[in-house]
C-alpha cells in the first residue's frame, strides 16, 4: 500500500531535550516537506526536499533540521524544543516535475513540549 | 510575499444545499492549485487540483473547482453537500519549490 508513515504519532517532551520525528514515504517520490498545522494558522511548510541531499528552508524552518541521505526518508529534527513548538506535525510526499506535487500526507505527529 | 487566503473560517450549510469555498492566492505567476480536506483527527486527503489548461476542473466525491485568473481565485464547490463532507478544507498554492496552504475553512453540515 501507497503510504508516508511517521513515527511517533504522538510524543509530549521537555523543553531541551532533542528529538526525532521519523518519515518514510514507498512511492519512490523525489519532493518530500514538513509542516506544522496550528489552530487559525492552517499549515506551514518548515522544511522541504527535492531530492536526496537537497533541502531548503519553508516558510519557518527556525529550531528545526532536517537530512534526506535516502529517497524514502526525511526525518525532522528538534535539538532543543521550546513549548512554542508544541503542535501537530505532517510530512508528505509527492512526485517532482511538471504537472506534479500531488502531495500525500502521512497521519500527523502531535508534539507537546513542556 | 506569496500567500494565499480563505475568507471564510467558518461555514455552515444544510445537507443538499450547495457550497463554495473561497481562495484567493497571491503570486507573480500561475501557481500549481490544490484543494485538501482533513477530515477530524485525521490527515489531509487531496480534493483537486489545477496545474494549466480548463479552467473548471473535477475532484474526488463531486467536489469542482474554478480557476479565475484575473481574481487570482480558485473556489471549491459542492452542488449538494452531504453530512460526511463536514471537514475542514485548505488550498494550497505551489510555486516551483515551496508550498503556501490558507488558513483553512471548517464546514458544518445540518441535517
Amino acid at each position: 500500500e501507497a503510504q508516508v508513515t511517521q513515527n511517533p504519532r504522538y510524543l509530549i517532551t521537555v523543553t531541551g531535550k532533542k528529538l526525532t520525528v521519523t518519515c518514510s514515504q514507498n512511492m519512490n517520490h523525489e519532493y518530500m516537506s514538513w509542516y506544522r498545522q496550528d489552530p487559525g494558522l492552517g499549515l506551514r511548510q518548515i522544511y522541504y526536499s527535492m531530492n536526496v541531499e537537497v533541502t531548503d528552508k519553508g516558510d519557518v524552518p527556525e529550531g528545526y533540521k532536517v537530512s534526506r541521505k535516502e529517497k524514502r526518508n526525511f526525518p525532522l529534527i528538534l535539538e532543543s524544543p521550546s513549548p512554542n513548538q508544541t503542535s501537530l506535525y505532517f510530512c508528505a510526499s509527492s512526485l517532482a516535475g511538471r504537472f506534479s506535487y500531488e502531495q500525500y500526507f502521512g497521519p500527523g505527529t502531535r508534539l507537546t513540549v513542556t | 510575499a506569496q500567500s494565499v487566503t480563505q475568507p471564510d473560517i467558518h461555514i455552515t450549510v444544510s445537507e443538499g444545499a450547495s457550497l463554495e469555498l473561497r481562495c484567493n492566492y497571491s503570486y507573480g505567476a500561475t501557481p500549481y492549485l490544490f484543494w485538501y480536506v482533513q477530515s477530524p483527527g485525521q490527515g489531509l486527503q487531496l480534493l483537486l487540483k489545477y496545474f494549466s489548461g480548463d479552467t473548471l476542473v473535477q475532484g474526488i466525491k463531486g467536489f469542482e473547482a474554478e480557476f479565475k485568473r484575473s481574481q487570482s481565485s480558485f473556489n471549491l464547490r459542492k452542488p449538494s453537500v452531504h453530512w460526511s463532507d463536514a471537514a475542514e478544507y485548505f488550498c494550497a498554492v505551489f510555486t516551483g519549490n515551496q508550498f503556501y496552504f490558507g488558513t483553512g475553512t471548517s464546514l458544518t453540515v445540518i441535517p
